[in-house]
């Protein structure tokens, strides 16, 4: 059974650039989210999917935007890439949140904004 | 909204000892709190996890205790291993109708083990 996937793993962008990060839930699981880690810190919302719409936000700007497809995979696009968005971007896949609280994270996609 | 602390922030043990992390926080509503272990170059895997309505859960070597009166929360490991050795991460997440699953994260404790 696999568990979270992420895609790819690394990423060079420049500045201004925008980028899309894929993530595939773990079996059985309809809910993703994802989080910002940056370096030496611990990771932080984004927002989360759940039956295709996002629920909820954390305090990110509207540059970060999301996806649901109908097989629960999900998409973050991050528009006009600054230097600080460089970070380790990690999706996080759940049972529907309301019967369990338990996040799977997968390995991340490395992004490095020049 | 939520704030996780945690500490201390690196923690050096010989093999064989206890290793304690502690967090707080500060949301009262909060009701679901995670341990995460993350090795180099990978994403944090979920290791024990505690509800509000339990004040201890053990798992073999690792056990978590909640003081809900207190907001505290602490991760215990036993006998550390030179696996063990990696960042570990509290976590706190509420449970309303608007921040399900929304997980607060502490800033993590470098835990390194030697033999």
């Amino acid at each position: 059974d696999a568990g979270v996937t992420q895609s790819p793993t690394h990423l060079i962008k420049t500045r201004g650039q925008q980028v899309t990060l894929r993530c595939s839930p773990k079996s059985g699981h309809d809910t993703v989210s994802w989080y910002q880690q940056a370096l030496g810190q611990g990771p932080q919302f984004i927002f989360q999917y759940y039956e295709e719409e996002e629920r909820q936000r954390g305090n990110f700007p509207d540059r970060f935007s999301g996806h649901q497809f109908p097989n629960y995979s999900s998409e973050l696009n991050v528009n006009a890439l600054l230097l600080g968005d460089s970070a380790l971007y990690l999706c996080a896949s759940s049972l529907p949140i309301i019967l369990n609280n338990e996040q799977f994270f997968g390995p991340g996609t490395r992004l490095t904004v020049l | 909204g939520e704030n996780v602390e945690q500490h201390p922030s690196t923690l050096s043990v010989q093999e064989g000892d206890s290793a304690v992390i502690k967090c707080t926080y500060s949301d009262s509503a909060s009701n679901y709190f995670p341990w995460y272990k993350q090795e180099l170059g990978k994403g944090p895997q979920l290791i024990i996890d505690i509800r509000s309505n339990v004040g201890e859960k053990k798992d073999q070597r690792i056990a978590v205790t909640l003081n809900k009166t207190a907001k505290h929360f602490s991760l215990h490991i036993t006998e550390t291993q030179p696996e063990d050795s990696a960042v570990y991460f509290c976590a706190a997440s509420p449970r309303g109708f608007d921040s399900w699953g929304k997980l607060q994260f502490g800033a993590g404790t470098q835990v390194v083990v030697t033999p």
